[in-house]
């Protein structure tokens, strides 16, 4: 079983809309996601962090967790080209016997429409 | 500017060579990572390290070695027994090895064997 899933896009939002980007996982126990934007030949950049369910707003971007349906998204109002890029979503997973560590998704590809 | 720094950008390497990527940081953080990317693929952990003199295997430590001497330093070795090293290496590092610890990236080394 995949531990956490994305939908490997493109997905295609015209400029000024909301783009919507959805993650799910499948350890009950995770407690930490993290959504990354990665430009192609680029480094990761964390845009957010959440810890609890409900929602985490920072700008245009808000972060949605809902730890029953083990799903995470991220929505970005008012999307501009320059968020054309690719967005993973990473969470915690608790291994037995072993420490907790970071699962990446294999990422969404946004692409902005101008 | 704090950050995290990694040399070379872009590595070439005949079959057969070891080579080593380095990676540093002034963040003051104890943890650090190295994860690899290929195309189309998640990161995925090749060793990490939550403190000075120690570190720990990832999901895919074959064919790598690491030391961490220093704090501010976590260079990784890439030896010939690696059989498919071609990738993109990502460093990063977080204030602690808890996976609730935000991890920040370097740029990146771009790996080629020829």
């Amino acid at each position: 079983q995949k531990e956490v899933e994305q939908n490997s896009g493109p997905l295609s939002v015209p400029e000024g809309a909301i783009a919507s980007l959805n993650c799910t996982y499948s350890d009950r126990g995770s407690q930490s996601f993290f959504w990354y934007r990665q430009y192609s030949g680029k480094s990761p950049e964390l845009i957010m962090s959440i810890y609890s369910n409900g929602d985490k707003e920072d700008g245009r971007f808000t972060a949605q967790l809902n730890k029953a349906s083990q799903y995470v998204s991220l929505l970005i109002r008012d999307s501009q080209p320059s968020d054309s890029a690719t967005y993973l979503c990473a969470v915690n997973i608790r291994p037995m016997n072993r420490d907790d560590k970071i699962i990446f998704g294999k990422g969404t590809r946004l692409h902005i429409l101008p | 500017d704090g950050g995290i720094t990694q040399s070379p950008k872009y590595l070439f390497r005949k079959e057969g060579q070891n080579v080593t990527l380095s990676c540093e940081q002034n963040l003051n953080h104890d943890a650090m990572y190295w994860y690899r990317q290929d195309p189309g693929q998640g990161l995925r952990l090749i060793y990490y390290s939550q403190i000075v003199n120690d570190f720990q295997k990832g999901d895919i430590a074959e064919g790598y070695s690491v030391s961490r001497e220093k704090k501010e330093s976590f260079p990784l070795t890439v030896t010939s027994a690696q059989k498919n090293p071609t990738a993109f290496y990502l460093c990063a590092s977080s204030t602690g090895g808890a996976a609730y610890n935000e991890q920040f990236f370097g740029p990146g080394t771009r790996l080629t064997v020829l």
